[in-house]
């Protein structure tokens, strides 16, 4: 099956900085992959996903690459701000069933 | 409603009774998925749903677990003579069917067996 790792675990920054989470995959045949935020006693939520015809996609503030031949995506937080503290879960999958990776939890320091 | 509604939020069960969970999908999605979340780790893969079919159990620990969703609209996921390794948060999730597409999650159910 399908085995994502994301790095880091936690990650601490200033406000205004960038925050960049990334995430390896083992199933080559996966072509979709989302990015969700989980905020304190609620559901992951969607953020922004790609698929694997594109190797990058933007969002305001938010955007994802995605290199194919090393099997690893990327995501990019420009200007954070308080709001953005959170964990962040990056999945793949190659039809209906996401793999998620182990989180991310980010902080950002006013 | 707006989104996907799970119950109970928060369950807490003596070891050896049966416990209910129910999934209440957003109104019109066709496809229904119940992820497992540890503390400290992302959702793993339960069983997913299309309409009133459950096309793919492969995730379901053991034959303690089952689910079903009879009408293809609400599913309800049962384990049998829990075990403390079954405390974790039970998620649902829909979306609108086919492939790849964004699936919506529900608040969860935080299962504690004692």
């Amino acid at each position: 099956g399908e085995n994502v790792e994301q790095h880091p675990s936690t990650l601490s920054v200033q406000e205004g900085d960038s925050a960049v989470i990334k995430c390896t995959y083992s199933d080559s045949a996966s072509n979709y992959f989302p990015w969700y935020k989980q905020e304190l006693g609620k559901g992951p939520q969607l953020i922004i996903d790609i698929r694997s015809n594109v190797g990058e996609k933007k969002d305001q503030r938010i955007a994802v690459t995605l290199n194919k031949t090393a099997k690893h995506f990327s995501l990019h937080i420009t200007e954070t701000q308080p709001e953005d503290s959170a964990v962040y879960f990056c999945a793949a999958s190659n039809d209906y069933k996401l793999s998620f990776g182990a989180g991310t939890t980010v902080t950002v320091r006013a | 409603g707006a989104g996907v509604s799970q119950s109970p939020r928060y369950k807490v069960t003596k070891r050896g009774q049966d416990v209910a969970l129910r999934c209440d999908p957003i109104s019109g999605h066709v496809s229904l998925y119940w992820y497992r979340q540890a503390l400290g780790q992302g959702p793993e893969f339960l069983t997913y749903f299309n309409y009133e079919a459950q096309q793919d159990k492969s995730g379901l620990p053991n034959d303690r677990f089952s689910a079903e969703r009879p009408e293809g609209s609400i599913s309800t996921l049962t384990i049998q003579r829990t075990e403390q390794r079954d405390s974790a948060m039970y998620r649902c999730a829909s979306s609108t069917g086919g492939s790849n597409t964004e699936a919506f999650f529900g608040q969860g159910t935080r299962l504690t067996v004692v």
